[in-house]
């Protein structure tokens, strides 16, 4: 079955730290990449995706490639915020799968 | 204008007692979604809905029942609750259950506490 394997957290970074958050998944056929972002108290929502090997996701600085030959999604942002602190999640979905299948979430602290 | 509304946003209840949850999108998206965050953050799909028709029921408690009164519509009812079903409640929309292309919109999550 489908799966997803994400870094574990907690990660903390200080302001303006390059961020890397491993993703690595198991899939049939060529399932969609997500990433979802939970700021605390709040629901998840749609950070980027890609739906193809080799696309590139991007949104608010973040990025993420389809690596299908390392079965990869790892999400980049070159310089953190404080406000990015949040918990990450990365998820797929096959075709004609009826759900998506997240990962475990990495928590990421930003310091000033 | 939220497109995934949920409520209560918070709910204390006694153990043993029934409660229910309910969730409304306006996003015209075909297929909902209940999901249970635990204490650690971790998702797990609870039930699906496409167009008012149960898709997917994973290993839940038949104290847990959901409805579909109609596409915008999926509500969560809970009976004699337990301790152990203390956790946060997600509602979640997307536009096709069938392509993979489509993310979900989640709504803002409802707490659950039974004391």
């Amino acid at each position: 079955g489908d799966s997803v394997t994400q870094m574990e957290g907690p990660v903390t970074l200080s302001e303006e730290a390059f961020l890397t958050i491993n993703c690595t998944y198991t899939a049939t056929g060529y399932p969609s990449l997500f990433w979802y972002v939970q700021y605390p108290g709040e629901g998840l929502q749609l950070l980027l995706k890609a739906t193809k090997a080799d696309d590139k996701g991007s949104n608010k600085g973040f990025e993420a490639t389809y690596r299908k030959e390392t079965t990869s999604f790892h999400l980049e942002k070159g310089s953190v915020q404080v406000s990015d602190s949040a918990v990450y999640f990365c998820a797929l979905r096959s075709t004609n799968a009826g759900k998506s299948t997240f990962g475990d979430g990495t928590t990421l602290t930003v310091k000033p | 204008d939220t497109a995934v509304s949920q409520t209560p946003k918070y709910l204390v209840t006694q153990m043993g007692n029934d409660k229910s949850i309910k969730c409304e999108q306006n996003l015209g998206h075909d297929t909902m979604y209940w999901y249970k965050q635990d204490s650690k953050k971790f998702l797990k799909i609870m039930f699906s809905y496409n167009n008012k028709e149960l898709i997917i029921n994973e290993t839940v408690p038949n104290r847990f029942s959901p409805k579909s009164p109609d596409k915008a519509h999926l509500n969560l009812h809970i009976n004699s609750l337990e301790l152990g079903d203390s956790a946060v409640y997600f509602c979640a929309s997307s536009q096709d259950n069938r392509g993979g292309n489509y993310g979900y919109t989640f709504g803002s999550g409802t707490r659950l506490t039974v004391v």
